[in-house]
């Protein structure tokens, strides 16, 4: 599995965009980039995934480099409610159909008013 | 729509003891992983199953087992509980094995005396 490297923590000042980062740099070809977030010990929220494009959704951008060395996740305006720890992970998917999944320990994110 | 759900949400138990936790996927997932998170960590892989076959298995001892259902609820159990096994469970479920994004439950809270 590729490992991924994330800064342990963060703070953003309220309203303010988020850019988090992780290093992937061995991911292979075929391996997606996933963001969850946890909250305060409640289960882990997906919020975004990419293979190599960016991507949007109503949460936040996922920006991939072009060589998928590295990714940032942004949270545009940040909010109070914002504040968890947030895991970049890759995907393997072998050929059984198993799906692996490795978590670090995440970047946690103080977002202060 | 019904995210996935645990039961029970805490559960206090001595060394030695056995114990079971229950899982139920969001409606039309047929794939269930488990997930054990120390705190301070982030969450480690215990089991995948998929239409009631086990089809991957972490890094943990025997103790642990699991099983899937015809309904694709899941079980997992623990027998002989050391003071290590205290740690929040997690349960997420996909629709297929493979390349699909995981939701998580909100999580089993398991203290060991």
């Amino acid at each position: 599995d590729a490992k991924t490297t994330q800064p342990p923590s963060m703070d953003c000042a309220e309203g303010r965009a988020a850019n988090l980062p992780c290093n992937h740099s061995t991911i292979s070809g075929n391996e997606y980039v996933y963001w969850y977030r946890q909250i305060h010990s409640q289960g882990p929220q997906y919020i975004i995934h990419g293979l190599k494009n960016n991507e949007t959704n109503e949460m936040a951008s996922l920006i991939i480099t072009e060589d998928r060395k590295s990714s940032t996740l942004i949270l545009p305006h940040a909010t109070l409610r914002d504040t968890a720890v947030y895991y970049c992970i890759v995907r393997v998917a072998e050929s059984g159909g198993y799906q692996k999944v490795t978590f670090g320990i995440g970047t946690k994110l103080q977002v202060i008013p | 729509d019904a995210g996935v759900t645990q039961s029970p949400t805490h559960l206090i138990k001595t060394r030695g003891q056995h114990v079971t936790l229950r899982c139920s996927p969001i409606s039309g997932h047929k794939s269930v992983s488990w997930y054990q998170q120390v705190l301070g960590q982030g969450p480690q892989f215990i089991f995948q199953y998929y239409e009631k076959e086990e089809r991957g298995r972490g890094n943990f001892p025997d103790r642990f087992s699991a099983r899937q259902f015809p309904n694709y609820s899941s079980e997992l159990n623990v027998n002989a509980l050391l003071l290590g096994d205290s740690a929040l469970y997690l349960c997420a479920s996909s629709p297929r094995s493979y390349q699909e994004t995981q939701y998580f439950g909100p999580g089993t809270r398991l203290l060991v005396l």
